[in-house]
């Protein structure tokens, strides 16, 4: 099984819906990251969690909300989806526990059309 | 601010031929990344350098570390199709252990041709 699965995979929504992207992960790590891909732009950080109680805004949060439901789960929430918030969607987790290295491992990815 | 630049931002090779695809940040960061994506996946990790002068090698890629320069590279020798993909370099600043937002570049999509 996948250490980090998001779910949907896939969905097309209408401009003005409420949207939800849920993360979960097996690695037991403490720390959970959300990215939007756009082409030729790279990932942008949406927001991050280095724990339960810790929820910060990344380099484009406006649109955007999240929830640490525990530490294995982090959802997105888009409340009024609009149209140039149609990417593909990561979430990624990390551990930066002694002696490890924070690399972020990341999920497979949900892709989000608005129309 | 961190900022992150990748280039080449594309790079076609052919079979065999030697490349190295350049990340420069600009402010000091303590980790550099890199990372490889394959069309319509996610993202593996490939290495990750933690000191200036830091090599890591997998295969037929190399990856260093320049702190000084704030330059990592990739460097891909004899190229094999397989390698081809978009790969992303992403560096982070960490502050006694509390922040770690990683900032990626741009990617630099690879296309190996026999």
């Amino acid at each position: 099984d996948a250490d980090v699965t998001q779910t949907p995979r896939n969905r097309i929504t209408k401009t003005g819906k409420r949207i939800m992207l849920e993360c979960s992960q097996t690695k037991g790590h403490d720390r959970m990251y959300w990215y939007r891909q756009d082409p030729g732009l790279g990932l942008r950080l949406i927001y991050y969690s280095f724990d339960v109680k810790d929820i910060n805004k990344g380099e484009i949060s406006d649109g955007y909300s999240v929830s640490r439901q525990a530490q294995a789960k982090f959802s997105l929430s888009l409340e009024s989806a609009i149209p140039n918030q149609t990417a593909l969607y990561f979430c990624a987790t990390s551990d930066l526990g002694q002696g490890q290295s924070d690399t972020q491992y990341f999920g497979p990815g949900t892709r989000l059309t608005v129309l | 601010e961190l900022k992150v630049e990748q280039n080449p931002l594309f790079l076609s090779m052919q079979e065999g031929k030697n490349y190295t695809i350049y990340c420069n940040y600009s402010t000091t960061s303590d980790r550099l990344y890199w990372y490889r994506q394959d069309p319509g996946k996610s993202l593996e990790s490939l290495f990750v350098l933690l000191s200036n002068g830091a090599v890591k090698q997998e295969g037929r890629l190399m990856a260093s570390l320049d702190t000084k320069a704030r330059l990592s590279t990739l460097h891909i020798t004899a190229a094999v199709h397989d390698l081809s993909a978009t790969y992303f370099c992403a560096a982070t600043r960490i502050y006694g252990g509390s922040q770690g937002n990683l900032i990626f570049g741009k990617g630099t999509k690879l296309s190996v041709k026999p």
